[in-house]
Parts: C-alpha cells; structure tokens; sequence
C-alpha cells in the first residue's frame, strides 16, 4: 500500500536557523507530491506542490521544496526560519495516473524559538 | 473567495442521536472531500464527490452518510456513532480533482466529541 513518512515528528529551531524537513513516500509510479501547513489555529493550506517540470519548486513565505525521483524523496526547505513558521507540516502525495485519493504523512511540528 | 465553511464548529452528541455536518464553497470547485483526522495524526480520507457523484467511499461505516445536494454543499449525516468516532472532520474541495495534481482547499474542520 502506498504511504507517506515523514522523519522528524517535532523540531524545534531558533529564528534564522535553516530548515529541512524530510518527506518520502513508497509508490513507485509518477505521483504528484504537496506540501500543506497548519499554523495555529488555521486551517491546513497549500505550501507548494510538484506534478512535474523542474523538480525544484517553490510555494509561499520563503519555502521550497526539492523532487528527487530516484530517492522518493520531497524534502521541503527553508535558509531561514521565522518565529511566524511555528506550524504543522504535512507532506502528502496523490498518484499521478489519477484520482482524487491524497494520503497525508503523519506531520511534522515545528516550533521556532524568538 | 477561498473559502471553504463548515458548521458546526463543534458538536457534541450521545450514541443515539442523528446529526448533520454541513460544508459549503463557492470557489466553482466540483470535487468535494470529507476527511477524519484525530488527535496528532494525518487526516485520512472518507469521502470525495465529483460533479456531485460518491467517487470515493474509503470503506467507511454505514452510520456515516455522505449527501452532496448541489455543487456548493457537501453534508455529513451521522447516526449512531461510537465515542471513537470523536475527531476533527474536515470538509475540502478542489476545482476537480481527477487529474490529482489540485490543490485542495480545506474548511477550519468540525471538532465531534460522541458520549
């Protein structure tokens, strides 16, 4: 069955540190790959997405995230982490050949010190 | 307007009661989504209407009853739920969904406790 891990399950990083958060998922065919947040007392939204193209991409507030096939990996990223990024992060992935099912790894929550 | 709505926030019911959850958007989207997620886990699919049809049912149990009435509305009817059924549902929607590459747009979620 196809899923979805992500490594770290709590990070805790002070302002200006860099983040990696790590994603991989078991599905060995083409797969469109996002990355949803939740900050604190919002609703989940859309970080930036990948179905194809450069697999560099980039979303909102600074984040991007890299595609890279032959680890099935998506790791998000960011140089440099804000107080305002505190949040939970959700990778998820959705097969490419179709269909409305997106399985969400388990979250990562991120607290970034002032 | 990206919003997607739901009501109630909260709910609290007994095992015997019969209840509805409700979620609305008017983004145009035709593919409407409703998910379970409990405490510290991911949320997990139940349900996906497209162009108003079931799509998806993730074999979930029969005392929960989806209804999609027009392309906005998208209802959850629950009867005779169990206290581990007690989660945050939230509705979502996406333009379509078929292709899996939109993004789905997600309601602040209805918090359900069952007594």
């Amino acid at each position: 069955a196809q899923s979805v891990s992500q490594h770290n399950h709590h990070v805790i990083l002070s302002e200006a540190a860099s983040l990696e958060l790590g994603c991989n998922y078991s599905y060995g065919g083409t797969v469109n790959l996002f990355w949803y947040v939740q900050y604190p007392g919002q609703h989940l939204q859309l970080l930036l997405k990948y179905f194809s193209g450069d697999p560099l991409v980039k979303g909102i507030k600074g984040f991007e995230a890299e595609f890279i096939k032959s680890k099935f990996s998506f790791n998000l990223r960011k140089p440099s982490v804000q107080w305002s990024d505190t949040a939970e992060y959700f990778c998820a992935v959705n097969r490419g050949t179709g269909g409305f099912k997106t399985i969400f790894g388990a979250g990562t929550r991120l607290f970034v010190k002032a | 307007d990206t919003e997607v709505t739901q009501t109630p926030k909260h709910l609290v019911m007994g095992m015997t009661n019969k209840k509805s959850l409700k979620c609305e958007q008017h983004m145009g989207h035709r593919a409407m989504y409703w998910y379970k997620q409990k405490a510290k886990k991911p949320p997990e699919l139940m349900f996906v209407y497209s162009y108003e049809k079931l799509s998806i049912n993730e074999s979930v149990p029969s005392r929960f009853s989806p209804e999609c009435p027009n392309s906005s509305l998208l209802n959850l009817h629950l009867h005779a739920l169990q206290p581990e059924d007690s989660a945050l549902y939230l509705c979502a929607s996406s333009q379509e969904g078929g292709l899996g590459t939109d993004t789905q747009y997600f309601g602040p979620g209805t918090r359900l406790t069952v007594l």
